[in-house]
């Protein structure tokens, strides 16, 4: 099974600020890279696959990077409407796994 | 409307069952890979299963193996969980959450797409 290991768990940011969250995966997994974000009470939704293509709808200070072990999603500049909790997931094997989770929460 | 709708959750005894039911409607269900993916209370988001469209193949979380079958019926457009030897750290919410295939310079990278609004399940004595 691959280990998926985010990082910070959580941290606490200003409307405005860049935000940076890396994910790593125990084995190398290509591109097969996706993130999500969850907000309380809600189903998470999709946000960028294969490490950095925007899903439709999102908005662009959304972005993704890396390939292999080493993945980044950045938040170019933090909206209220971004305070929620980001996870990564990996689909190049079975079982599929999430990494434990950031939240982001105002500062 | 694309519409994922989980129902037959509920509270349930150690080592007994209970049978979850997702009903989709606006799109083609057939055509697509469905997912259970459940959340402990509190926690992360944990995959347990997937089917493939046409209901052959699956694959569980090795949490749930042996324990959850996931199966579909495409004529009724509903995907179920069959949960037999329930545990207590198998409670959690449950979401039902359709697969789909985005292609990336030629590659296929599946993503978990739509979800529903979950059930609930607790495992309690």
């Amino acid at each position: 099974e691959i280990q998926m290991t985010q990082s910070p768990s959580s941290l606490s940011a200003s409307v405005g600020d860049r935000v940076t969250i890396t994910c790593r995966a125990s084995q190398s997994i290509s591109n097969y890279l996706n993130w999500y974000q969850q907000k309380v009470g809600k189903a998470p939704n999709l946000l960028i696959y294969a490490a950095s293509n925007l899903q439709s709808g999102v908005p662009s200070r959304f972005s993704g990077s890396g390939s292999g072990t080493d993945f980044t999603l950045t938040i170019s500049s933090l909206q209220p409407e971004d305070f929620a909790t980001y996870y990564c997931q990996q689909s190049d094997s079975t079982p599929w796994t999430f990494g434990q989770g950031t939240k982001v929460e105002i500062k | 409307q694309v519409q994922l709708v989980e129902s037959g959750g509920g509270v349930v005894q150690p080592g007994r069952s209970l049978r979850l039911s997702c009903g989709v409607s606006g799109f083609t269900f057939s055509r697509y890979l469905m997912h259970w993916v459940r959340q402990s209370p509190g926690k992360g988001l944990d995959w347990v299963a997937v089917v493939s469209s046409d209901g052959t193949k699956n694959y569980y979380a090795d949490s749930v193996k042996g324990r959850f079958t996931i199966s579909r019926d495409n004529s009724k457009n509903t995907l179920y969980l069959q949960m037999d030897s329930l545990r207590v750290e198998d409670t959690a919410v449950y979401y039902c959450v359709s697969g789909e295939s985005m292609i990336v310079r030629g590659v296929k990278v599946d993503v978990l797409d739509i979800w529903g609004q979950g059930t609930r399940v607790t495992v309690s004595s």
